[in-house]
Protein backbone atom coordinates (compact mmCIF):
# COMPACT_ATOMS: atom_id res chain seq x y z
CA UNK A 1 0.00 0.00 0.00
CA UNK A 2 1.42 3.20 -0.98
CA UNK A 3 1.82 5.57 2.00
CA UNK A 4 3.60 7.84 4.56
CA UNK A 5 4.47 6.93 7.87
CA UNK A 6 5.66 9.00 10.80
CA UNK A 7 6.96 7.98 14.06
CA UNK A 8 6.05 8.28 16.68
CA UNK A 9 2.52 9.34 16.31
CA UNK A 10 2.42 10.56 19.51
CA UNK A 11 5.64 12.28 22.15
CA UNK A 12 5.44 14.13 25.14
CA UNK A 13 8.95 15.28 26.01
CA UNK A 14 10.82 18.00 28.33
CA UNK A 15 12.56 20.88 27.47
CA UNK A 16 16.02 20.50 25.78
CA UNK A 17 16.31 17.26 25.53
CA UNK A 18 16.63 16.16 21.92
CA UNK A 19 14.32 14.26 20.00
CA UNK A 20 13.94 13.27 15.71
CA UNK A 21 10.27 12.15 13.76
CA UNK A 22 10.93 9.87 11.37
CA UNK A 23 8.91 10.08 8.18
CA UNK A 24 8.92 7.63 5.34
CA UNK A 25 7.53 7.23 2.09
CA UNK A 26 7.39 4.08 0.07
CA UNK A 27 6.29 5.54 -3.72
CA UNK A 28 9.55 6.75 -4.75
CA UNK A 29 8.58 10.13 -4.69
CA UNK A 30 11.54 12.92 -4.83
CA UNK A 31 9.89 15.59 -3.21
CA UNK A 32 9.53 15.45 0.65
CA UNK A 33 8.05 17.78 2.81
CA UNK A 34 7.72 18.62 7.17
CA UNK A 35 4.42 20.73 8.15
CA UNK A 36 3.33 22.16 11.64
CA UNK A 37 -0.65 23.10 12.31
CA UNK A 38 -1.33 25.01 14.92
CA UNK A 39 -4.98 26.55 15.77
CA UNK A 40 -5.71 29.42 13.85
CA UNK A 41 -2.27 29.30 11.71
CA UNK A 42 -2.94 26.38 9.71
CA UNK A 43 -0.08 24.37 8.24
CA UNK A 44 2.88 25.96 7.88
CA UNK A 45 6.07 24.78 6.00
CA UNK A 46 9.09 23.71 8.03
CA UNK A 47 11.69 22.57 5.44
CA UNK A 48 10.72 21.03 2.32
CA UNK A 49 13.02 18.66 0.02
CA UNK A 50 13.17 18.38 -3.55
CA UNK A 51 15.61 15.75 -3.92
CA UNK A 52 18.20 13.56 -2.01
CA UNK A 53 20.65 16.13 -0.24
CA UNK A 54 18.72 18.57 -1.22
CA UNK A 55 16.83 20.43 1.86
CA UNK A 56 15.32 23.87 1.83
CA UNK A 57 13.72 26.05 4.53
CA UNK A 58 10.38 26.95 4.35
CA UNK A 59 8.10 29.57 6.65
CA UNK A 60 9.18 28.36 10.10
CA UNK A 61 12.57 26.54 9.93
CA UNK A 62 13.91 27.93 13.24
CA UNK A 63 14.64 25.01 15.93
CA UNK A 64 14.22 22.63 13.12
CA UNK A 65 17.13 20.40 11.72
CA UNK A 66 16.24 18.06 8.76
CA UNK A 67 18.33 15.85 6.51
CA UNK A 68 17.95 13.68 2.92
CA UNK A 69 20.35 10.86 2.77
CA UNK A 70 17.75 8.50 1.07
CA UNK A 71 15.12 8.73 -0.87
CA UNK A 72 12.45 7.30 1.10
CA UNK A 73 13.17 8.85 4.91
CA UNK A 74 13.35 12.87 6.22
CA UNK A 75 13.45 12.80 9.39
CA UNK A 76 12.83 16.01 11.40
CA UNK A 77 15.32 16.43 14.33
CA UNK A 78 14.62 19.28 16.93
CA UNK A 79 17.93 19.78 19.00
CA UNK A 80 16.84 21.31 21.82
CA UNK A 81 13.14 21.13 21.78
CA UNK A 82 11.09 24.20 23.35
CA UNK A 83 7.11 24.49 24.55
CA UNK A 84 6.74 26.99 21.45
CA UNK A 85 7.54 23.72 19.46
CA UNK A 86 4.50 22.06 20.78
CA UNK A 87 2.41 20.88 17.72
CA UNK A 88 0.85 18.93 15.51
CA UNK A 89 3.66 17.81 12.42
CA UNK A 90 2.78 16.53 9.29
CA UNK A 91 5.13 14.74 6.75
CA UNK A 92 3.84 14.63 2.91
CA UNK A 93 5.81 13.57 -0.02
CA UNK A 94 4.86 13.89 -3.61
CA UNK A 95 6.80 12.98 -7.18
CA UNK A 96 7.86 16.37 -7.52
CA UNK A 97 6.01 19.59 -7.51
CA UNK A 98 5.27 19.18 -11.31
CA UNK A 99 1.90 20.53 -12.00
CA UNK A 100 0.31 16.80 -12.47
CA UNK A 101 1.44 16.41 -8.66
CA UNK A 102 -0.23 15.91 -5.43
CA UNK A 103 0.96 15.70 -1.78
CA UNK A 104 0.43 12.80 -0.01
CA UNK A 105 0.19 12.88 3.88
CA UNK A 106 1.66 11.27 6.47
CA UNK A 107 -0.80 10.79 9.49
CA UNK A 108 0.90 13.51 12.03
CA UNK A 109 2.75 13.21 15.43
CA UNK A 110 1.58 14.91 17.91
CA UNK A 111 4.32 17.14 19.79
CA UNK A 112 3.97 18.31 23.74
CA UNK A 113 7.24 20.09 24.97
CA UNK A 114 7.44 20.42 28.97
CA UNK B 1 5.42 36.92 0.75
CA UNK B 2 2.99 35.15 0.09
CA UNK B 3 -0.29 35.25 2.33
CA UNK B 4 -3.30 32.60 1.72
CA UNK B 5 -7.26 33.79 3.24
CA UNK B 6 -10.04 31.02 3.13
CA UNK B 7 -13.41 32.51 4.09
CA UNK B 8 -15.84 31.91 6.00
CA UNK B 9 -14.16 29.97 8.55
CA UNK B 10 -16.55 27.74 9.40
CA UNK B 11 -19.73 26.96 7.61
CA UNK B 12 -23.03 24.83 8.68
CA UNK B 13 -25.41 24.23 5.86
CA UNK B 14 -28.44 21.31 5.87
CA UNK B 15 -27.82 18.54 3.64
CA UNK B 16 -28.65 19.05 0.19
CA UNK B 17 -27.56 22.19 -0.28
CA UNK B 18 -24.44 23.56 -2.17
CA UNK B 19 -21.21 24.64 -0.79
CA UNK B 20 -19.15 27.22 -1.87
CA UNK B 21 -15.70 27.84 -0.08
CA UNK B 22 -13.33 30.26 -0.78
CA UNK B 23 -9.78 30.51 -0.95
CA UNK B 24 -7.77 33.82 -2.24
CA UNK B 25 -4.29 34.42 -1.97
CA UNK B 26 -1.53 37.73 -2.55
CA UNK B 27 0.87 36.47 -4.70
CA UNK B 28 -0.50 35.59 -8.23
CA UNK B 29 2.85 34.16 -9.37
CA UNK B 30 1.63 30.54 -8.18
CA UNK B 31 2.77 27.32 -9.96
CA UNK B 32 -0.29 25.60 -8.78
CA UNK B 33 -3.27 25.10 -6.05
CA UNK B 34 -4.54 21.95 -4.06
CA UNK B 35 -7.92 21.61 -1.92
CA UNK B 36 -7.60 19.15 0.76
CA UNK B 37 -9.65 17.56 2.86
CA UNK B 38 -9.21 17.29 6.73
CA UNK B 39 -11.12 14.66 9.13
CA UNK B 40 -10.75 15.38 12.93
CA UNK B 41 -7.18 13.94 13.96
CA UNK B 42 -6.25 13.10 10.59
CA UNK B 43 -3.99 13.77 8.02
CA UNK B 44 -4.89 15.64 4.92
CA UNK B 45 -6.59 14.29 1.55
CA UNK B 46 -6.10 15.97 -1.63
CA UNK B 47 -9.14 16.41 -3.45
CA UNK B 48 -8.33 18.44 -6.68
CA UNK B 49 -4.94 20.06 -8.15
CA UNK B 50 -5.23 22.98 -10.22
CA UNK B 51 -2.04 23.82 -12.68
CA UNK B 52 -1.30 27.69 -12.96
CA UNK B 53 -2.40 27.27 -16.17
CA UNK B 54 -5.96 25.92 -15.80
CA UNK B 55 -9.79 27.49 -14.71
CA UNK B 56 -10.80 24.69 -12.92
CA UNK B 57 -10.60 21.14 -12.52
CA UNK B 58 -13.70 18.41 -11.44
CA UNK B 59 -14.15 15.59 -10.14
CA UNK B 60 -16.98 13.86 -8.95
CA UNK B 61 -19.27 16.63 -7.10
CA UNK B 62 -16.34 18.71 -6.80
CA UNK B 63 -15.45 21.38 -9.17
CA UNK B 64 -12.75 23.76 -8.57
CA UNK B 65 -11.97 26.90 -10.37
CA UNK B 66 -8.76 28.98 -10.31
CA UNK B 67 -8.85 33.14 -11.17
CA UNK B 68 -5.02 33.69 -10.92
CA UNK B 69 -5.27 37.51 -11.94
CA UNK B 70 -7.18 37.94 -9.19
CA UNK B 71 -5.94 35.82 -7.17
CA UNK B 72 -8.49 33.84 -6.51
CA UNK B 73 -9.93 30.17 -5.89
CA UNK B 74 -13.55 28.32 -5.37
CA UNK B 75 -13.99 25.08 -4.21
CA UNK B 76 -17.39 23.86 -5.08
CA UNK B 77 -19.05 20.97 -3.21
CA UNK B 78 -22.82 19.81 -5.17
CA UNK B 79 -25.61 18.49 -3.21
CA UNK B 80 -23.56 18.47 0.19
CA UNK B 81 -23.98 15.01 2.15
CA UNK B 82 -22.82 14.74 6.09
CA UNK B 83 -20.02 12.68 5.18
CA UNK B 84 -18.79 15.98 3.50
CA UNK B 85 -18.36 17.45 6.95
CA UNK B 86 -14.39 18.00 7.46
CA UNK B 87 -11.92 21.49 7.39
CA UNK B 88 -11.21 21.91 3.96
CA UNK B 89 -7.84 23.73 2.95
CA UNK B 90 -6.43 25.37 0.27
CA UNK B 91 -2.61 25.17 -0.45
CA UNK B 92 -0.61 26.75 -3.51
CA UNK B 93 2.85 26.26 -4.54
CA UNK B 94 5.50 28.36 -6.14
CA UNK B 95 8.09 26.89 -8.38
CA UNK B 96 11.00 26.35 -6.11
CA UNK B 97 8.48 23.94 -4.07
CA UNK B 98 7.16 26.06 -1.05
CA UNK B 99 4.08 25.16 0.13
CA UNK B 100 1.09 28.07 1.59
CA UNK B 101 -1.71 26.82 3.27
CA UNK B 102 -4.69 28.87 3.86
CA UNK B 103 -6.03 28.20 7.59
CA UNK B 104 -9.41 26.49 6.51
CA UNK B 105 -12.74 26.38 6.59
CA UNK B 106 -14.18 24.03 9.18
CA UNK B 107 -17.63 22.58 7.30
CA UNK B 108 -20.94 20.76 8.86
CA UNK B 109 -23.53 19.16 6.91
CA UNK B 110 -26.74 18.47 8.79
CA UNK B 111 -28.72 15.45 8.07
Amino acid sequence: EAQVTQNPRYLITVTGKKLTVTCSQNMNHEYMSWYRQDPGLGLRQIYYSMNVEVTDKGDVPEGYKVSRKEKRNFPLILESPSPNQTSLYFCASSYNTGVHETQYFGPGTRLLVL
Amino acid sequence: KQEVTQIPAALSVPEGENLVLNCSFTDSAIYNLQWFRQDPGKGLTSLLLIQSSQREQTSGRLNASLDKSSGRSTLYIAASQPGDSATYLCAVTDSWGKFQFGAGTQVVVTP
